[in-house]
């Protein structure tokens, strides 16, 4: 079965200093990976996504994450935090069609990240 | 603009009292699907539709029940809500073609609670 991993609740980073969410992935196959983020009381926004090709993915608000596939880990990162970066940030891989799979997302449990100014 | 769309955001009902979320989207997507938020527990599926008059279940559909009649709607029906059922509610979607590599567009959620 597939599965997400975010092993820390919380990372909490001075503005303007870097920032790293941390994420790994058990999967069959080629993954297909996620970054989603939830500010309070709002839904959850998709920031970037790997398929396949470049190991760097940049996405939404200056983000990016790193695929490792020797590592098998996804790690969302920012040069420079904003006290705005602050919320809940989920990993994800997408489930695999057919053979009774669903086409869900597979979340991780989810990291707050606190920015303090 | 492009949006998924729950109503209400905020609701307070009573054991048993049958109740109906509705979801609506603009983007003409095929995939839809609901999911529960709970702490601790993360996002769980609930029901998907992978197009009109196409429903399945997901990890939790206990106790809900969903109907896709038109492309743009995906009403989650709650027909005999239980307090296990309070939690934060989330509609999404995609395209179908190429759905494993699609991202899920998310409502605002609905925040439900069963006394």
């Amino acid at each position: 079965a597939q599965s997400v991993a975010q092993p820390e609740d919380q990372v909490n980073v001075a503005e303007g200093n870097p920032l790293t969410v941390k994420c790994t992935y058990s999967v069959s196959g080629n993954p297909y990976l996620f970054w989603y983020v939830q500010y309070p009381n709002r839904g959850l926004q998709f920031l970037l996504k790997y398929i396949t090709g470049d190991n760097l993915v940049k996405g939404s608000y200056g983000f990016e994450a790193e695929f490792n596939k020797s590592q098998t880990s996804f790690h969302l990162k920012k040069p420079s935090a904003l006290v705005s970066d602050s919320a809940l940030y989920f990993c994800a891989v997408r489930d695999r069609i057919g053979s009774g799979n669903t086409g869900k997302l597979i979340f991780g449990q989810g990291t707050t990240l606190q920015v303090k100014p | 603009e492009a949006q998924v769309t729950q109503n209400p955001r905020y609701l307070i009902t009573v054991t048993g009292k049958k109740l109906t979320v509705t979801c609506s989207q603009n983007m003409n997507h095929e995939y839809m699907s609901w999911y529960r938020q709970d702490p601790g527990l993360g996002l769980r599926q609930i029901y998907y539709s992978m197009n009109v008059e196409v429903t399945d279940k997901g990890d939790v559909p206990e106790g809900y029940k969903v109907s896709r009649k038109e492309k743009r709607n995906f009403p989650l029906i709650l027909e005999s809500p239980s307090p296990n059922q309070t939690s934060l509610y989330f509609c999404a979607s995609s395209l179908n073609q190429r759905l494993e590599n699609s991202p899920l567009h998310f409502g605002n959620g609905t925040r439900l609670t069963v006394t």
